[in-house]
């Protein structure tokens, strides 16, 4: 299976909205609402930030969102802040009943 | 809320196997509602997903290390394991042990992560 595919990078400064995309298949991410995105600080471990395409867990800020559209999975974070200068992964359920990372995103708040 | 700790040799020679396991401090392994993950992250590079268990014992692995690996759950020690064969140098990385909602792509629990290099 084949990683899905993300930006390297994308940067923005504080206040402005970003927009990370996740491009997959018909097998992963266009064929199932199975899409998650997960952040990730230097040495920590991901963290759980949309599930379910655009569902947030309780304690996530109501600055990121999730959408999909066909093949590709999108993550916006309104408002950046320099807290959010991170990496960021999404991930996606397959046609063959396995799990599917996209190769990461680094987030520079400028 | 769901606490897990990850355990296990932090160095492996190559041709060894790697062996690891997740213990769950707070909460059931035995439970239908959650799948028992296991996830790595080499050093500089992202994260893949080695495979999961369900409690009943039903696994699914990543095709590309589905020959070397093996997840088991011991619901009697709340834990359950990894098992990656034939190590070489491209399995040093930060291995993860996670949760994920039944139903759901919900990875909501998370361990902190162990490092394990493979090296002579």
């Amino acid at each position: 299976q084949s990683a899905l595919t993300q930006p390297a990078s994308v940067s923005g400064s504080p206040g402005q909205s970003i927009t990370i995309s996740c491009t997959g298949t018909s097998s992963d991410v266009g064929g199932y609402n199975y899409v998650s995105w997960h952040q990730q600080h230097p040495g920590k471990a991901p963290k759980l930030l949309i599930y379910d395409v655009s569902n947030r867990p309780s304690g996530v800020s109501n600055r990121f969102s999730g959408s999909k559209s066909g093949n590709t999975a999108s993550l916006t974070i309104s408002g950046v802040q320099a807290e959010d200068e991170a990496d960021y992964y999404c991930n996606s359920y397959t046609s063959s009943d396995t799990w599917v990372f996209g190769g990461g995103t680094k987030l520079t708040v400028l | 809320q769901l606490q897990l700790q990850e355990s296990g040799p932090r160095l492996v020679k190559p041709s060894e196997t790697l062996s690891l396991t997740c213990a769950i401090s707070v909460g059931s392994i035995n439970t239908n509602d959650y799948r028992w993950v296991w996830i790595r992250q080499p050093p500089g590079m992202g994260l893949e997903w080695i495979g999961n268990i369900y409690s009943s014992g039903t696994t699914y692995y990543n095709p590309s290390l589905k020959s070397r690996v093996t997840i088991s759950v011991d619901t009697s020690k709340n834990q359950f394991s990894l098992k990656v064969s034939s190590v070489t140098a491209a399995d040093t990385a930060v291995y993860y042990c996670a949760t994920r909602r039944g139903g759901s792509s919900r990875f909501d629990y998370w361990g902190q992560g162990t490092l394990v290099t493979v090296s002579s």
